[in-house]
């Protein structure tokens, strides 16, 4: 079965600091790979997006993520921290087919501190 | 880029009536919509898919009489809270899926009183 793990429920980091929000998945096919950010109240954005080709990906607001299909991850990073982007990040898998549907990790909230 | 637009944001009713949310793709045509429910500090939780043409698709657990999902068009998804009550408060999100992923609406938050 599908499924996605995001192991950290809470990260705090300090502003200017590195950030790295792990996410693991199983998928028996070849899958899309999200991350989306949803502030407080909000729709989630999308952040990034992974189909194939390069395994490093990047996103918006400096964000990245790599891909690495052998430890099934495929873990969020940016090298400096903002504190606007205190919020909940998911990790998402989906199917290369459409109609089929997204399963989200159980989310990662992120505090920054100053 | 693609666009999802949700209304209401936010809607307040009193138990018993009904709440109608919609979900529009605005600059693509969508076959496919994803309605989901979050809770308070809870990941998104897929009640149904919808597609165009075709009766919804419940995910196990959900009742389908009580939410109501319509996509009449390839743009438009509506989810009908009928007979509301409190449990039903909760933050809805819609997604809808197109050549470029799955993008997602800004949420109604329903409050039922």
């Amino acid at each position: 079965a599908q499924s996605v793990t995001q192991p950290d429920i809470h990260i705090t980091v300090s502003e200017g600091a590195s950030l790295e929000l792990r996410c693991n998945y199983s998928y028996g096919a070849t899958p899309y790979l999200f991350w989306y950010v949803q502030s407080p109240g909000q729709g989630l954005q999308l952040l990034l997006k992974y189909f194939s080709g390069d395994t490093l990906v990047q996103g918006i607001k400096g964000f990245e993520a790599e891909f690495k299909r052998s430890q099934s991850s495929f873990n969020l990073r940016k090298p400096s921290v903002h504190w606007s982007d205190a919020a909940e990040y998911f990790c998402a898998v989906g199917p290369m087919e459409y109609g089929n549907k997204l399963v989200f990790g159980a989310g990662t909230i992120l505090r920054v501190k100053s | 880029g693609a666009v999802v637009s949700q209304h209401p944001s936010w809607v307040i009713c009193k138990s018993g009536t009904s709440v109608k949310i919609e979900c529009r793709s605005l600059d693509f045509q969508a076959t496919t919509m994803f309605w989901y429910r979050q809770f308070p500090k809870q990941s998104l939780m897929l009640m149904a898919t919808s597609n165009e043409g075709s009766k919804a698709t419940y995910e196990q657990g959900v009742e389908k009489d009580k939410f109501l999902i319509n996509h009449a068009s390839l743009t438009l998804s509506t989810l009908t809270v009928t007979s509301a009550h409190p449990e039903d408060s909760s933050f809805y999100i819609c997604s809808a899926r197109g050549t470029e992923g799955y993008t997602f609406g800004s949420g109604t938050r329903l409050t039922v009183v």
